[in-house]
């Protein structure tokens, strides 16, 4: 069964603080790895597509990576307004309908 | 200019009641898709159409049933609510492209009583 497992659930940085978020998948043939960023009570916005491994994005703070069994989502320097939660989703090579398949998130707390 | 939107943001009602939820995007896009996130944020697809087509229906009560009128709009029509179905729903669109990226309306809260 396709399944994606995020971790930490919580991250609590002090702004400056680098870390990554993993996003650990396991699927029937990967074609895209999706990240979104989630601020409270907004609809996912969409951050990066990467579609196989060895692949990397950056945007300002934000860059992903992925291999064949986990993405990570690096923020470098993060600042209090890079507070949200972050989803990670795959969609499978054996899917003819878009379909995403969503982690649970990680929450990320950036105190100045 | 809102890309993807969703009519009512909240929705507070009664157990046994019938309630809709409407969705509309202007970006164009062929497909689009009812996301259901529970308290613990988790994502989960309900219902997917293309040009008008159900693609997906995943294994939701058929209490729900979407309903497509043109590819701009696609509406959610939940009969007997349950406390259960207290959550967050969310529209999503894509163009035709498989690998096209999914833009998420505001969502919709709905609290069932």
């Amino acid at each position: 069964e396709d399944q994606v497992t995020q971790s930490p659930e919580a991250l609590r940085l002090q702004e400056g603080e680098s870390s990554s978020l993993n996003c650990s998948y396991t699927v029937s043939g990967l074609r895209g790895l999706f990240w979104y960023r989630q601020d409270p009570g907004k609809g996912p916005e969409f951050l990066f597509t990467l579609y196989s491994a060895g692949e990397e994005k950056e945007k300002e703070r934000l860059k992903a990576t992925l291999t064949k069994k986990e993405s990570f989502l690096h923020i470098t320097a993060p600042k209090p307004e890079d507070s949200a939660t972050y989803l990670c989703a795959v969609q499978a090579r054996s899917s003819n309908t878009g379909k995403l398949i969503f982690g649970q998130g990680t929450t990320l707390q950036v105190k100045p | 200019d809102t890309a993807v939107s969703q009519t009512p943001k909240y929705l507070v009602t009664q157990m046994g009641n019938d309630k809709s939820i409407k969705c509309e995007q202007n970006l164009g896009h062929d497909t689009m898709y009812w996301y259901k996130q529970d308290s613990k944020k988790f994502l989960k697809i309900m219902f997917s159409y293309n040009n008008k087509e159900l693609i997906i229906n995943e294994t939701v009560p058929n209490r729900f049933s979407p309903k497509s009128p043109d590819k701009a709009h696609l509406n959610l029509h939940i009969n007997s609510l349950e406390l259960g179905d207290s959550a967050v729903y969310f529209c999503a669109s894509t163009a035709s492209g498989l690998t096209d990226t999914q833009y998420f309306g505001p969502g919709t809260r709905l609290t069932v009583l």
